[in-house]
């Protein structure tokens, strides 16, 4: 089974306008984190926001939102007010267990292709 | 800003050959790591590096693959005897276990095997 699952392949949205990425975790972990990062076509991995599970408040960094419902174990990416910059592919990652331990690593989605448009 | 560095940003080799990815983490970080993506794919973890020896390795990390932390500041994947499905983008990471979400990226190696 997946354990990351990003169900929107492709995503267009106007410029100026809010986006919602989806992504939905399964775990059995009561720690874990969950990421999201930005991939332009130039290739590089830009971390944009973390939310780790024991967080009650939806984590937010600038026009980044993270809509995380716990119970349904979703992670959704808010984009607010979308720029043509934003054009990327967008990766939901999770780490599982808590940041202290040394099994540390990422596991991630299939990536959400998002284009916005002038 | 620290970064993570990683060189070559291109490689293409023949196929066969051995290659040598290099890193340079974050130097107060403690744990390293590689991850691999195959075009148009998905980001695959490949092997995590704490205080010097590997914490753990996914089944792809096979003994074609290899780490190293030769000097205390490089972290280096080797892969010896190339093959066409090696060719991907490689990801160095470095994390600090106090930074709650302190994984910084290189910007990647993409690997071209011919």
């Amino acid at each position: 089974a997946q354990k990351i699952t990003q169900t929107q392949p492709g995503m267009f949205v106007q410029e100026k306008e809010a986006v919602t990425l989806d992504c939905t975790y399964d775990t059995s972990d009561q720690s874990y984190g969950l990421f999201w990062y930005k991939q332009p076509s130039s290739g590089e991995m830009i971390f944009l926001i973390y939310q780790g599970s024991y967080d009650e408040q939806n984590a937010t960094e600038g026009r980044y939102s993270l809509n995380f419902q716990k119970a349904r174990k979703s992670a959704n990416l808010v984009i607010s007010a979308s720029q043509l910059g934003d054009s990327a592919m967008y990766f939901c990652a999770m780490r599982e267990g808590s940041n202290a331990g040394n099994n540390r690593k990422l596991i991630w989605g299939l990536g959400t292709s998002l284009a916005v448009n002038p | 800003e620290p970064e993570v560095t990683q060189t070559p940003s291109h490689q293409v080799t023949q196929m066969g050959q051995e290659v040598i990815l290099r890193c340079v983490p974050i130097s107060n970080h403690l744990y390293f790591y590689w991850y691999r993506q195959i075009l148009g794919q998905k980001v695959e973890f490949l092997v995590s590096f704490y205080n010097n020896e590997i914490s753990e390795k996914s089944e792809i990390f096979d003994d074609q693959f290899s780490v190293e932390r030769p000097d205390g500041s490089n972290f280096t994947l080797k892969i010896r005897s190339t093959k066409l499905e090696d060719s991907a983008m490689y990801f160095c990471a470095s994390s600090d276990p106090l930074e709650l979400y302190g994984y910084t990226f290189g910007s990647g190696t993409r690997l071209t095997v011919v």
